[in-house]
Order: structure tokens, then C-alpha cells, then sequence
């Protein structure tokens, strides 16, 4: 009955590698989001998706890129993984523009 | 520039002792205003939200919030805390532009 999943809950990985993170939502929210957390627990949009298309693409170096598939899936790959990736990754759905998001679990993204 | 500004990053407090949290924002027309907490190790929960009406509001947990207009603010207010609302509490604005802007947070600890 989750309303907005992620997977992995937690993902080690070396300097230099390429990882993906999954997100799902069964609310029927058009639109999607993710948001990084950093070590000082401050949130910072990096996209947003609405109906499968980019519309926010804050300043996020380009090794990221988030994909949807459909309405109910907005993943993201990181190329290149560096140390300052690390972070706690929220994705977060909601129905049009103005409405409260919800938020997933969250992937705690750890770089070595 | 959109910001969301609260204060007081690390409040320490007893159990029952009230909580206020303050949360300005700088100006940007019609806004919808949300508390979201995050306890420890877990995703953020809406606490409540103002979009229109009584600028008094009332939330989960006992929890309630005062939009007042002219002073760009939305406080939050329990009169009693207890030691399970120690959590990280965030303001959030919607400027309608498709994502919320978050203040840094604020750091909650209840003394039992």
C-alpha cells in the first residue's frame, strides 16, 4: 500500500561507477520529483517530471539524468559517481502544481 | 528570489513544554504553505498546510500553524511536546512554479 516507493533503501558504491534509483507511485499524481538531502539535512529540488516531461531541471550536473517512463515512474541514473553525490535521495509525487507532494523513503546513496 | 528562512536551527526542550518554529518567506503572490517533519531515519510527513481560508490551521499530532499575511509568515505551534516529536521540522512554500521551496529545518529535541 506504499503510496510512493524507492528502491535501493541504501546503495554503496565505489568512486567512478553508474547507478540508477527507481521510484514508483501508485497515487495517480501526474507529477513527479526528486529532491537531494544533504549531510546538513537541507532538501534541494533537482527535477521535476509532469505527464513523462522535464519541466524543472535545477542546477544539476549532467551526470544525472532522470527518466519516466510512464505517469507512475520517475527514475535516476548517475554517471560517474563522485564523492560529493553522497547524499539521501527523495523522490516525491504530486496531483498539478500547487498541491502537497508526498515523499518516498528516500535512497541513502553513500560513495566511497 | 524565492527563500524560505526559519530560525532557530537546534531547539532543545522538555517534555510538555510548548514549541513554537518560525517560518517567513519572501514574497511571491499567492502561496499554498506547508510543515512537513522528518523523524529520525524516516521520509518527510505532511504536518499540515494552509491554502486558503482560516489562517489558523490545524495539523496531525496536535501540531498547528498561523498564517499571517502581512508578515510573510506561517508558524508552527504545539503547546505540549512530547519526546516522539523529536524530528527535523520543515517549512515549505509552493509559488505555484511547480516545486516548494524548503526552509533549512529545524532540529527538534524533546528531553523526556
Amino acid at each position: 500500500d506504499t503510496a510512493v516507493s524507492q528502491t535501493p533503501k541504501y546503495l554503496v558504491t565505489q568512486m567512478g561507477n553508474d547507478k540508477s534509483i527507481k521510484c514508483e507511485q501508485n497515487l495517480g499524481h501526474d507529477t513527479m520529483y526528486w529532491y537531494k538531502q544533504d549531510s546538513k539535512k537541507f532538501l534541494k529540488i533537482m527535477f521535476s517530471y509532469n505527464n513523462k516531461e522535464l519541466i524543472i531541471n535545477e542546477t544539476v550536473p549532467n551526470r544525472f539524468s532522470p527518466k519516466s517512463p510512464d505517469k507512475a515512474h520517475l527514475n535516476l541514473h548517475i554517471n560517474s559517481l563522485e564523492l560529493g553525490d553522497s547524499a539521501v535521495y527523495f523522490c516525491a509525487s504530486a496531483r498539478g502544481s500547487y498541491n502537497e507532494q508526498f515523499f518516498g523513503p528516500g535512497t541513502r546513496l553513500t560513495v566511497l | 528570489a524565492q527563500s524560505v528562512s526559519q530560525h532557530n536551527h537546534h531547539v532543545i526542550l522538555s517534555e510538555a513544554a510548548s514549541l513554537e518554529l518560525g517560518c517567513n518567506y519572501s514574497y511571491g503572490g499567492t502561496v499554498n504553505l506547508f510543515w512537513y517533519v522528518q523523524y529520525p531515519g524516516q521520509h518527510l510527513q505532511l504536518l499540515l498546510k494552509y491554502f486558503s481560508g482560516d489562517p489558523l490551521v490545524k495539523g496531525i499530532k496536535g501540531f498547528e500553524a498561523e498564517f499571517i499575511k502581512s508578515k510573510f509568515s506561517f508558524n508552527l505551534r504545539k503547546p505540549s511536546v512530547q519526546w516522539s516529536d523529536t524530528a527535523e521540522y520543515f517549512c515549505a512554500v509552493n509559488y505555484g512554479n511547480n516545486r516548494l521551496a524548503f526552509g533549512k529545518g529545524n532540529q527538534v529535541v524533546v528531553i523526556p
